[in-house]
């Protein structure tokens, strides 16, 4: 079955410390791999696709196909970084979320 | 502005009505789609239209149905509607099902409650 897992719910950091947002896939064939933001209250948007391979408010995330994961990452948390993520596969199978929450 | 516009934005109903959802886009999209996010915010696809084709109806209660007069356009009409179905409704558009560096654009969403 194709699926989208983010084994966490809540990730809770601190200003300036490393963020890492996990994300697994199981699909088949190559999908396209996103990560989407929903800053509270407002509508999802894009943040980031594999295929850009490019960097969006400081993070970055990576595909890796021998482990199917695409992990966001950004090396020093800000504040404004508290949202609700998630990653998807293609257009049609998301997963649970994360809320990442920012502590000063 | 360009961009996916959705209305209304706070839908509060009782039990049994029945209503709709609007949506537009004025991005030159080909598909529409229609998401439900629960109270855990989780977030599934509901319906996929391309070109105004219904492609893609997720274990969806036949009390919903979608209807795309043209391209721009993908409204969502409930019927009887139940407690469960209390929600966002997120619409969203893309160039096309399945290209590349064609990511979907969201509508602000419509929050339902049914009381």
């Amino acid at each position: 079955a194709q699926r989208v897992t983010q084994p966490e719910k809540l990730l809770s950091v601190f200003k300036g410390a490393p963020v890492e947002l996990k994300c697994n896939y199981s699909y088949s064939g190559s999908p396209e791999l996103f990560w989407y933001v929903q800053y509270s209250r407002q509508r999802l948007q894009l943040l980031l696709r594999h295929i850009s391979r490019e960097s969006i408010k400081g993070f970055t995330a990576d595909l890796n196909k021998g482990e199917t994961s695409f992990h966001l990452k950004k090396p020093f948390a800000q504040e404004e970084d508290s949202a609700m993520y998630y990653c998807a596969a293609n257009k049609l199978t998301f997963g649970t979320g994360t809320q990442l929450k920012v502590e000063l | 502005d360009t961009a996916v516009s959705q209305t209304p934005k706070y839908l509060v109903t009782q039990m049994g009505n029945d209503k709709s959802i609007k949506c537009e886009q004025n991005l030159g999209h080909d598909t529409m789609y229609w998401y439900k996010q629960d109270s855990k915010k989780f977030l599934k696809i509901m319906f996929s239209y391309n070109n105004k084709e219904l492609i893609i109806n997720e274990t969806v209660p036949n009390r919903f149905s979608p209807k795309s007069p043209d391209k721009a356009h993908l409204n969502l009409h409930i019927n009887s509607l139940e407690l469960g179905d209390s929600a966002v409704y997120f619409c969203a558009s893309s160039l096309g099902t399945g290209a590349y560096n064609s990511p979907l654009h969201f509508g602000n969403g419509t929050r339902l409650t049914v009381t």
